[in-house]
């Protein structure tokens, strides 16, 4: 069966400082991946997405980027994080052929 | 432009009383929907989905959801709440008719079940 996973589980990072998000996925070959942040436990904003190695889609300009180098892996970044964005973090995959979307168990991230 | 609404941010039902969470849409072609449900601090996970067929779609946990093409909705029913059902419900649709491979997700509907 597949499994997502993501960590850190939490983070707390002081402003300016770089940040490194991970997350990969067990037990399915080329699915498209997605990055999304939930701020104040509501709405969800897609960041990024991709369907194959090396191809991301952004969504939102931001001081944020994302790679995938490898299949099954896939990473969020910063350079200099800001205060605004504290969020919790979401990773989540999709077979293709298929339509539903299964999430991981999401990053806290809080920046002072 | 394409979207998907949850009108109501909160809704409270009395325990083994009959829920409704809202959801309407708005994008062309066939739409493919989905209800996700959030517990805190937890990954969303999937409820249920409508692609093609049966309007009435069966979900986890007793959850079941009706696809009503003319008034564009896909509302979230459970004939019996439990207290354990309070969660943070998201409808959503697919965006892949489209050529991408997103979701528009709504705002999310917090429930709330009372013992």
């Amino acid at each position: 069966s597949q499994t997502i996973h993501q960590w850190p589980a939490t983070l707390v990072q002081p402003v300016g400082s770089p940040l490194s998000l991970e997350c990969t996925v067990e037990g399915t070959s080329n699915p498209n991946l997605y990055w999304y942040r939930q701020a104040a436990g509501r709405g969800l904003q897609l960041l990024f997405y991709s369907v194959g190695i090396g191809q991301i889609s952004s969504e939102v300009p931001q001081n944020l980027s994302a790679s995938r180098p490898q299949d099954r892996q896939f990473i969020l970044s910063s350079k200099k994080l800001l205060l605004s964005d504290s969020g919790f973090y979401l990773c989540a995959w999709r077979n293709r052929g298929s339509y539903e979307q299964y999430f991981g168990p999401g990053t806290r991230l809080t920046v002072t | 432009a394409q979207s998907v609404a949850q009108p109501e941010d909160q809704v409270n039902v009395a325990e083994g009383n009959p829920l409704t969470v809202k959801c309407t849409y708005s994008v062309s072609g066939n739409p493919y929907l989905f209800w996700y449900v959030q517990y805190p601090n937890r990954g969303l996970q999937f409820l249920l989905k409508y692609i093609t067929g049966d309007n009435l779609v069966k979900g986890s946990y007793g959850f079941e959801a009706e696809f009503n093409k003319s008034q564009t909705s896909f509302h979230l029913k459970k004939p019996s709440a439990l207290v354990s059902d309070s969660a943070l419900y998201f409808c959503a649709v697919d965006l892949s008719t489209s050529g991408t491979y997103k979701y528009i997700f709504g705002t999310g509907t917090r429930l709330k079940v009372l013992a």
